[in-house]
């Protein structure tokens, strides 16, 4: 079945740091893959999302690019702030499901 | 409205108990989905529906779990003889569309915390 893996949090980075957060993937089909971001004392949000190979989503800085031959998804974003500080969720959906697959969740705590 | 709404936000009930669940999804979306998210866990699928009927149930874990979605909004997740595994975070979604994929984007609710003692 379907399966999204990502690096262990919690993630400690200084504000306007470089942050990474690994994410791969097994599917049957040909995956959508989605990045979603739980801030504190709220509901899941979409981040971004990218459709077919070699598409990049990009939202607030983030960027992903969605990468075939390696089944990845990497979160990537140039400078972190504070206001970063939340659980980031790497997901997929396949063909015409429509249940989302979801990771584990990273923790990222972003410090002055 | 605006945006999901799951009401309670909480809910502490002892075991064997039932408890029911509602998600008030985004006025016009056709699908519905119900997740439920451990701690520390990423949300689990449980239940879509497409308008009134369940079109994938394959997520609920036993037939303790029921969701119903009697006139196409309002969707109410009922759980019989609550179990304390049963204690997560429930969270539902809706989105305009219930297929396709890539463009099938789902807004979530909160969530409703559910603690069974």
């Amino acid at each position: 079945g379907d399966s999204v893996t990502q690096m262990e949090g919690p993630v400690t980075l200084s504000e306007e740091a470089f942050l990474t957060i690994n994410c791969t993937y097994t599917a049957t089909g040909y995956p959508s893959l989605f990045w979603y971001v739980q801030y504190p004392g709220e509901g899941l949000q979409l981040l971004l999302k990218a459709t077919k190979a070699d598409d990049k989503g990009s939202n607030k800085g983030f960027e992903a690019t969605y990468r075939k031959e390696t089944t990845s998804f990497h979160l990537e974003k140039g400078s972190v702030q504070v206001s970063d500080s939340a659980v980031y969720f790497c997901a997929l959906t396949t063909g015409t499901a429509s249940k989302l697959t979801f990771g584990t969740g990273t923790r990222l705590q972003v410090t002055l | 409205g605006a945006g999901v709404s799951q009401t309670p936000s909480n809910k502490v009930t002892e075991k064997g108990k039932y408890v029911e669940l509602r998600c008030d999804p985004i006025s016009g979306h056709t699908a519905l989905y119900w997740y439920r998210q451990s701690l520390g866990q990423g949300p689990e699928f449980l239940i879509y529906f497409q308008g009134t009927g369940a079109a994938d149930d394959s997520g609920l874990p036993n037939d303790r779990f029921f969701a119903v979605r009697p006139e196409g909004s309002v969707s109410t997740l009922k759980i019989q003889r609550t179990e304390r595994g049963d204690s997560a975070v429930y969270l539902c979604a809706s989105s305009l569309y219930g297929t396709s994929s890539g463009a099938n984007v789902l807004t979530f609710g909160a969530g409703s915390r559910l603690t069974v003692l």
